[in-house]
């Protein structure tokens, strides 16, 4: 499995203005991913991030309001821009396993409050 | 397109107790399939997963789970519920492209 982490853990935000999260991965991956996982709420995929090229978005989901980075193979960011109090959410990113079967495993999240 | 479906929204059950918790997918082929438990305030951690071979598995923490090819099925269970247990669960179903699908999750109480 991978050891992830990512900061911040949490952050109490303003609306209108932007958080950027980072995760880091213990290994090289090609492929990331970051979800959305809203109170009570289970995962929704935000988008899919590959080293090299332009994130995959999911629909509902535009690069304006979430733009990511991937700059090399153990790191990613993901900004929420212009954030309303419906972006409160835990956020998280995850990356396949280096086994069979596809697994994800998952940072421990990002929990995001906007007021 | 995918999907997975868990039908109990929150369980409780009796430390000691066995446990089932349901959940059937929507999908052409053989699926990927997956339980991850969620603690309080915690990321989600891998319990067992399925893509091919003997359908009953087992995975961490003394959970299996059982693949039902007839009946769209991969529910999960345990002999004896520990307080440890409670958190949220969730199913997931995966394609060879790596997209998942996350079920709607089951919240787990565990009474004393």
């Amino acid at each position: 499995s991978a050891v992830i982490s990512q900061k911040p853990s949490r952050d109490i935000c303003q609306r209108g203005t932007s958080l950027t999260i980072q995760c880091q991965v213990d290994s090289q991956v090609t492929m990331m991913f970051w979800y959305r996982q809203q109170p009570g709420q289970s995962l929704t995929l935000i988008a899919t991030a590959n080293q090299g090229s332009e994130a995959t978005y999911e629909s509902g989901f535009v690069i304006d309001k979430f733009p990511i980075s991937r700059p090399n193979l153990t790191f990613s960011t993901l900004t929420v821009s212009n954030m309303s109090p419906e972006d409160s959410s835990i956020y998280l990113c995850s990356v396949v396993g280096r086994g069979t079967g596809y697994e994800q495993y998952f940072g421990p999240g990002t929990r995001l409050t906007v007021t | 397109a995918q999907s997975v479906t868990q039908p109990d929204i929150h369980i409780t059950v009796s430390e000691g107790a066995s446990l089932e918790l349901r959940c059937n997918y929507s999908y052409g082929a053989t699926p990927y399939l997956f339980w991850y438990v969620q603690s309080p305030g915690q990321g989600l951690q891998l319990l067992l997963k399925y893509f091919s071979g003997d359908t009953l598995v087992q995975g961490i923490k003394g959970f299996e789970a059982e693949f039902k090819r007839s009946q769209s099925s991969f529910n999960l269970r345990k002999p004896s519920v520990h307080w440890s247990d409670a958190a949220e669960y969730f199913c997931a179903v995966g394609e060879a492209n790596n997209d998942m699908r996350f079920g709607a999750g089951t919240r787990l109480t565990v009474k004393p």
